[in-house]
């Protein structure tokens, strides 16, 4: 059974730094293109960033420069780094499997940060 | 990248058909057939309902069924479900990013 398990959210101040981390396990995520995907409290869904099996790594925008998507092979793990958080990066953040041609057929369940002084 | 439009809010009684609507550009719903719908209950992580425009992955409800014109994709319900009421977001590959998500829709049973 595939599933996704993310860690890593809390409360963290602007300017501060948090590591997310996507436990997965059913599947080997370096077969599969990975991402995150961000949705801030009442709002809509906001693709973050996708690491693809080659390593190639693009980003939104929004988060670019100050975001890095990394992939650890040997425990089966997503992870982002965020630093230099804005208030705007509060949002749950989900982590998932892309299933073929740019869809994800499955998701974790999310981990809240919560950027605030 | 702006979102795909989406209405904010759908409803219908049980047992009707209900369609939403996503309308994007000629750079990515218009221009591939790579939609993707999402249905989300509250607190929960979206789950995928409908791919590549038409295609419904094993174990999806066949009430559920996915249609492309031009620039607007659309998903369908029919026979309406208390368990549908749910937020629905569309998806679409995109020729600026790899992909980019619709402004969700509500919708509602009554």
């Amino acid at each position: 059974e595939v599933q996704l398990v993310e860690t890593g959210g809390g409360l963290i101040q602007p300017g501060g730094s948090l590591r997310l981390s996507c436990a997965a396990s059913g599947f080997t995520v370096s077969n599969y293109y990975m991402s995150w995907v961000r949705q801030a409290p009442g709002k809509g869904l906001e693709w973050v960033s996708v690491i693809y099996t080659g390593d190639r790594i693009l980003y939104a925008d929004s988060v670019k420069g100050r975001f890095t998507i990394s992939r650890d092979n040997s425990k089966n793990m997503l992870s982002l780094q965020m630093n230099s958080l804005r208030a705007e990066d509060t949002a749950v953040y989900y982590c998932a499997r892309w299933g073929g041609n740019h869809f994800f057929d499955y998701w974790g369940q999310g981990t809240l940060v919560t950027v605030s002084s | 990248q702006s979102a795909l439009t989406q209405p904010a809010s759908v409803s219908g009684s049980p047992g009707q058909s209900i369609t939403i609507s996503c309308t994007g550009t000629s750079s990515d719903v218009g221009g591939y057939n790579f939609v993707s719908w999402y249905q989300q209950h509250p607190g929960k992580a979206p789950k995928l309902i409908i791919y590549d425009v038409i295609d419904r992955p094993s174990g999806v409800s066949n009430r559920f069924s996915g249609s492309k014109s031009g620039i607007t994709a659309s998903l369908t319900i029919s026979g309406l479900q208390a368990e549908d009421e749910a937020d629905y977001y569309c998806s679409s590959y995109t020729t600026r990013n790899p992909l980019v998500f619709g402004s969700g829709t509500k919708v509602t049973v009554l």
